[in-house]
């Protein structure tokens, strides 16, 4: 069985400030790990993806992530905020590149302060 | 443009009655999802699809159906066994091997 956890429902910073979103996971075989973000009322867009290649992997947007195996985390990076950053991000994990479905965290809210 | 096509994007459903959601892709995508999405609760996978004719049961299965007679083509049923059909449902496609997940724009139904 899988699973993710993102650490924090609500994480607010100033702009200009670094990003941190925090997912941690679960998997019995090596996982696939994906960040989306949602904005309101709106499907989920893809960040990044990260599929056994490069550790540090960079996304739209200025974002990035770092696989860390021995941590069992996948923490989403992005040196400075923007407004426009104000989202829900989901951190999902997939055995067999999500060909039975992702399992997604519950989300963490971003908000971004003026 | 490609894309995943969901609609109606706002829907209302009587008690005791069925409500079917449309879901159109045309990335010629093989696998087709059906997500359902709560407050705080993040997305639970309902029902997928690998190939024509064929699909699985997701986590949260009970009280909705699903067929695939065309590869562009995976509605959803939410029927009046479930109970609790208040929520955002997203469905989403994907090529196969390493490639992503794409998601629709969702439709969020409500109970009258």
């Amino acid at each position: 069985a899988q699973s993710v956890t993102q650490l924090g429902s609500h994480v607010s910073v100033s702009e200009g400030a670094l990003v941190l979103l925090r997912c941690n996971y679960s998997s019995s075989v090596p996982p696939y790990l994906f960040w989306y973000v949602q904005y309101p009322n709106q499907g989920l867009q893809l960040l990044l993806k990260y599929t056994s290649a490069a550790t540090l992997v960079k996304g739209i947007n200025g974002f990035e992530a770092e696989f860390k195996k021995s941590e069992t985390s996948f923490h989403l990076t992005k040196p400075s905020a923007h407004m426009s950053d104000a989202a829900e991000y989901f951190c999902a994990v997939s055995s067999g590149g999500g060909a039975d479905g992702l399992t997604f965290g519950k989300g963490t809210h971003l908000i971004i302060q003026p | 443009d490609g894309g995943i096509t969901q609609s109606p994007k706002y829907l209302f459903r009587k008690e005791g009655q069925n409500v079917t959601l449309s879901c159109e892709q045309n990335l010629n995508h093989d696998a087709m999802y059906w997500y359902r999405q709560d407050p705080g609760q993040g997305l639970r996978l309902i029902y997928y699809s690998q190939i024509v004719n064929d699909f699985q049961k997701g986590d949260i299965a009970e009280g909705y159906s699903v067929s695939r007679e065309k590869k562009e083509s995976f509605p959803l049923t939410v029927t009046s066994a479930q109970k609790n059909p208040t929520a955002f449902y997203l469905c989403a496609s994907r090529l196969g091997g390493e490639q992503p997940q794409h998601f629709g724009d969702g439709t969020r139904l409500s109970i009258l």
